[in-house]
């Protein structure tokens, strides 16, 4: 089955860099994008970015970029975003998805979402 | 970047009545929307994706329609489980932004 597998939560300072993976099983892993999401406490979804494996080819939104580093390796089909110069507002829950269009519409797997907590 | 209005914020409904939930963009995003159910602590669940294709396992009370700019998610007979928050994606550009969400709050 399809499985979507992110690292555990993270506390960090303002200023410092975060990483998180996303190890996927269960799929062909070049075959579809795997978009990220935040959500911060009591507030909704903010799609951050997408990254497509087969190629390394990457979307950033505009609030994050220049922040923000979305990175794939073939051989363990993992994704990875950094966020670097962490400021209290990037204080959230963390997700990766994967989901496809067309013919591929309904498939649609995500993440167990990662804490990160950004604190002095 | 595509703004997605979603209303209302909250809606109060009993078990057994029908919820209609809006999302409305600021520019044509043909079909390409996506509705979402979201349980506290939980990963967002997809329900319906190209406005009207109900995914996997989700129960028939479910569906959705619209084009264009205006979108609706109607759950025919609210049953415990449906008591959620529920977001609208749109996936025709990047950003693929959500709609602020809908909260459904048991009456």
């Amino acid at each position: 089955q399809v499985r979507l597998e992110q690292s555990g939560a993270e506390v960090k300072k303002p200023g410092a860099s975060v990483k998180v993976s996303c190890k996927t099983s269960g799929y062909t892993f070049r075959r579809f994008y795997v978009h990220w999401m935040r959500q911060a406490p009591g507030q909704g979804l903010e799609w951050m970015g997408v990254i497509n494996p087969a190629d390394g080819g990457t979307t950033y939104t505009q609030k994050i970029q220049g922040r923000v580093t979305m990175t794939s390796e073939t051989s363990t089909s993992t994704v990875y975003m950094e966020l670097n110069s962490l400021r209290s507002d990037d204080t959230a829950v963390y997700y990766c998805a994967t989901y496809g269009s067309g013919t591929y519409a309904l498939f649609d797997y995500w993440g167990q979402g990662t804490v990160v907590t950004v604190s002095s | 970047e595509i703004v997605l209005t979603q209303s209302p914020a909250t809606l109060s409904l009993s078990p057994g009545a029908r919820a209609t939930l809006l999302c409305r963009a600021s520019q044509s995003v043909s079909t390409y929307l996506a509705w979402y159910q979201q349980k506290r602590g939980q990963a967002p669940r997809l329900l319906i994706n190209d406005a009207s294709s109900r995914a996997t396992g989700i129960p028939g009370r479910f569906s959705g329609s619209g084009s264009g700019t205006d979108f609706t998610l109607t759950i025919s007979s609210l049953e415990a489980e449906d008591f959620a928050v529920y977001y609208c994606q749109q996936r025709s550009n990047w950003p693929y932004t959500f709609g602020q969400g809908t909260k459904l709050e048991i009456k």
